[in-house]
């Protein structure tokens, strides 16, 4: 069975600083990851995705995530924050079959400070 | 990405009756998920809506609680059945995009059960 944790609930930076949102899955095989952003009393936005090739993966409003199969991570990163940054974020894992089952993340709150 | 609408947006019903929810997709898409969310909290997959054929449930989700139809590849509804205060809920509706493998999402529909 595939799995995703967000270890954290919650992660608090101030704008301009780098943020970083963790996450660890476990699958059967060749992972297919993805970050999703929830904003508030909005519907739930595709960020960002692993399916193959390189580590470094960059997505939409200047996020990019980094790929460790070692480390069984998919971390979001961003180089400077903003406040309009704070949502929800989910990551997610597919089943790499044609069931394409996604499993997400608990979801980790990001609040942006100014 | 896919443009998603859902009907109704939120409903407010009695403990008892049953809600249709209706998803309606922009373009013909293969795979159709229905989700449950709490507010703020991750998302849970009850089932894959298969055109021309009965959905695929996840554990804890069952047919007669749940009927889901798929006319098409652009329709689908998701029914909660006898309801109860605890199926007060965000009601997700989201397709993958093909050969893309991420999900675009639906707004949801906001149910409180009384």
């Amino acid at each position: 069975a595939q799995s995703v944790a967000q270890p954290e609930d919650q992660v608090n930076v101030a704008e301009g600083n780098p943020l970083t949102v963790k996450c660890t899955y476990s699958v059967s095989g060749n992972p297919y990851l993805f970050w999703y952003v929830q904003y508030p009393n909005r519907g739930l936005q595709f960020l960002l995705k692993y399916i193959t090739g390189d580590n470094l993966v960059k997505g939409s409003y200047g996020f990019e995530a980094e790929f460790n199969k070692s480390q069984t991570s998919f971390h979001l990163k961003k180089p400077s924050a903003l406040v309009s940054d704070s949502a929800l974020y989910f990551c997610a894992v597919r089943d790499n079959t044609n069931a394409g089952k996604s499993t997400f993340g608990d979801g980790t709150t990001l609040t942006v400070k100014p | 990405s896919a443009v998603i609408s859902q009907k109704p947006s939120r409903d407010i019903c009695q403990r008892g009756t049953s809600l249709t929810i209706q998803c309606q997709v922009d373009s013909q898409v293969t795979m159709m998920f229905w989700y449950r969310q709490q507010p703020g909290q991750s998302l849970t997959l009850i089932a894959t809506a298969n055109q021309g054929s009965e959905a695929t449930y996840e554990s804890g989700f069952v047919i007669d609680k749940f009927p889901i139809s798929r006319p098409n590849l652009t329709f689908s509804t998701l029914t909660v059945s006898n309801m109860s205060p605890e199926d007060s809920s965000i009601y997700l509706c989201s397709v993958e995009i093909s050969g893309s493998y991420e999900q675009s999402f639906g707004p949801g529909t906001r149910l409180t059960v009384t």
